[in-house]
Formats: C-alpha cells, sequence, structure tokens
C-alpha cells in the first residue's frame, strides 16, 4: 500500500511570512497526527485528528499554527507567521487505530528553515 | 524534563555485537513504543509493548518494561551496518494533557 505522503519536501521562508504543508495519508486510517522535530531532538505531537474532529492540540501553538483535515482524508498544516524557531522538519503520520494504541506510518516530512 | 528520556544519547559498536539502549519515564502509561530513524527510510515504527506486558521480541529486537521502575530497554542482537539510526522511544500516558512524548532519541553507530 502507499505510504504517507507530504509535500513539498522542503521550504524556506522568510520569518513572519506564511508556509503551508500538505499531507496524505494511508487510504483508510482515521487517525492523523502532525508533528515537529527539531534538529537533535524527538518529535513533538502538535495535533491529532480522529477522521475530521480534533482530538488533542494541546501542543499546538494557535496564534499561530493552524491545522484542518477536511472530509476526514487530507490535511494541511499552516504557520502565519513564521518565526526563527519554527525551523524544523514537519512530520505527518496516520494510524488505522484511534489513540496511540497502534502503529503510527510516518511520512517522509518537510523540513522547514525560517532565515 | 522529557516524560521519556533515552540512554545512552550515543553508542558506537562494531557489527555483531549486541546494542542497548534504555528509556526512562515519569508518569503511568498505556503503552511504550520505539521507533527507529534514519535519513533513508525516517522514521519507523519498531515495537509497542503494553503496560501489562514484561517482555516482547521481533526479530532481532527484544524490549522489555519494567513499570515499578518506569523504564524500558531495547537489546538489537547481531548488529548490522543497516542499523545505524537514532532510536526513540514514546511514551502512551495515562490521563490528560500532553499524552504521546518521544525521548530525545539514541544514536546509534554500528561500525563494520
Amino acid at each position: 500500500e502507499a505510504g504517507v505522503a507530504q509535500s513539498p519536501r522542503y521550504k524556506i521562508i522568510e520569518k513572519r511570512q506564511s508556509v503551508a504543508f500538505w499531507c496524505n495519508p494511508i487510504s483508510g486510517h482515521a487517525t492523523l497526527y502532525w508533528y515537529q522535530q527539531i534538529l537533535g531532538q524527538g518529535p513533538k505531537l502538535l495535533i491529532q485528528f480522529q477522521n475530521n474532529g480534533v482530538v488533542d492540540d494541546s501542543q499546538l501553538p494557535k496564534d499561530r499554527f493552524s491545522a484542518e483535515r477536511l472530509k476526514g482524508v487530507d490535511s494541511t498544516l499552516k504557520i502565519q507567521p513564521a518565526k526563527l524557531e519554527d525551523s524544523a522538519v514537519y512530520l505527518c503520520a496516520s494510524s488505522r487505530d484511534s489513540g496511540f494504541e497502534g502503529t503510527q506510518y510516518f511520512g517522509p516530512g518537510t523540513r522547514l528553515t525560517v532565515l | 524534563s522529557q516524560q521519556g528520556e533515552e540512554d545512552p544519547q550515543a553508542l558506537s559498536i562494531q557489527e555483531g555485537e549486541n546494542a542497548t539502549m534504555n528509556c526512562s519515564y515519569k508518569t503511568s502509561i498505556n503503552n511504550l513504543q520505539w521507533y527507529r530513524q534514519n535519513s533513508g527510510r525516517g522514521l519507523v515504527h519498531l515495537i509497542l509493548i503494553r503496560s501489562n506486558e514484561r517482555e516482547k521480541h521481533s526479530g532481532r529486537l527484544r524490549v522489555t518494561l519494567d513499570t515499578s521502575k518506569k523504564s524500558s530497554s531495547l537489546l538489537i542482537t547481531a548488529s548490522r551496518a543497516a542499523d545505524t539510526a537514532s532510536y526513540f522511544c514514546a511514551t502512551d500516558a495515562k490521563g490528560y494533557g500532553q499524552n504521546f512524548v518521544f525521548g530525545p532519541g539514541t544514536r546509534l553507530s554500528v561500525l563494520p
């Protein structure tokens, strides 16, 4: 089966600009996650969707980050405006199971550089 | 400090040797998972162990969980150069708040 798709793979922007990332999960996976991974650290969960509803967005900086999952399939993560500290790899993952009981399948990530 | 922390931060071994990595956490958990990340295949799920389990095996991987000590270990036997990667533990914590947390990882280098 096809894996989790993400685009773009790389993005370079100036601070205060806006950026959006796209994720297409594995077909049939109801749960979708967005993570931020800063260089040298483990991934940090930003938001979790179950179908098109938000389950947990407690770690999402809502003053600048937003995410949506329309029709319970694809998802977009937006940063507006970007800060230097947002430079990181943004990973999308999906799972057939709800919560964190099952295997999460990760996409290749989008590497964001904020100058 | 973080919910999950791996030890050591970095490990270098020869091919054929065994590698052991440890993970400590702070709160009660539903399960603990180990992941591998390298440049070639990205972040890949290795194994999940539930709080009522003490040991699980998958191929050359052996994971143990001691909930009384809030710790887990990952053993890779007969290591190969292809095992070179960063290994992360992640905990599914009980209760509300920050429920799924990755540690900072152990960087494993397997030398041919």
